[in-house]
């Protein structure tokens, strides 16, 4: 069964450092999507991208996020100069078509903690 | 704004029990709905979503949902319960109708079920 594969597991990273997380979504998949879990919260939609731009975004992705499929295969969520607050785990999503209702498939996740 | 309401954070059962989690949702247009698992280490899986037609739906494993649109309802089910369904458990909201990318947790219920 194809998955969504996502790297580091886990990612430690200094206060004010930029940090790349990477996601390869499935082959024939069009949609792409980050979602965030803080720790005992729920997990939250941050920016949908579809056609080489952002469809879609929360007020939790502001100008310290940046999303981009730099080649065929990547997709990845860039945070500038990371917070404490940032520590969560990370969601990438994709799917064929628009929205969740075919095919939308999960990553395992990549733990970011901040310190 | 639009949300999930989960109202167990943690349930604990034997095997063999019936289990019920509650999901409510606040969004009075239409919605497509959508319960996830995800066990220890591993990523959101699909159980089980209701866009129209028979309320009650059936997923993998056992599990069904009933929605309920006069109590903004998507309770899970299953009649009973084994050890492999530890697990966390996510209900989710697509208030679209599929029409845009973004999911609406709630904040999960855990479930660990003793042998």
């Amino acid at each position: 069964e194809p998955e969504v594969t996502q790297t580091p597991s886990h990612q430690v990273t200094q206060m004010g450092q930029e940090v790349i997380l990477r996601c390869v979504p499935i082959s024939n998949h069009l949609y792409f999507y980050w979602y965030r879990q803080i720790l005992g919260q729920k997990v939250e939609f941050l920016v949908s991208f579809y056609n080489n731009e952002i469809s879609e975004k929360s007020e939790i992705f502001d100008d310290q996020f940046s999303v981009e499929r730099p080649d065929g295969s990547n997709f990845t969520l860039k945070i500038r100069s990371t917070k404490l607050e940032d520590s969560a785990m990370y969601f990438c999503a994709s799917s064929p078509h628009i929205g969740p209702n075919y095919g939308y498939t999960f990553g395992s996740g990549t733990r970011l903690t901040v310190v | 704004a639009q949300s999930v309401s989960q109202h167990n954070h943690h349930v604990i059962l034997s095997e063999a029990a019936s289990l019920e989690l509650g999901c409510n949702y606040s969004y009075g247009g239409t919605v497509n709905l959508f319960w996830y698992v995800q066990y220890p280490g591993q990523h959101l899986q699909l159980l089980l979503k209701y866009f129209s037609g028979d309320p009650l739906v059936k997923g993998i494993k056992g599990f069904e949902a009933e929605f309920i649109k006069s109590k903004f309802s998507f309770n899970l089910r299953k009649p009973s319960v084994q050890w492999s369904d530890t697990a966390e458990y996510f209900c989710a909201v697509n208030p679209h109708g599929g029409s845009q990318g973004n999911l609406i947790f709630g904040k999960g219920t855990k479930l660990s079920v003793k042998p």
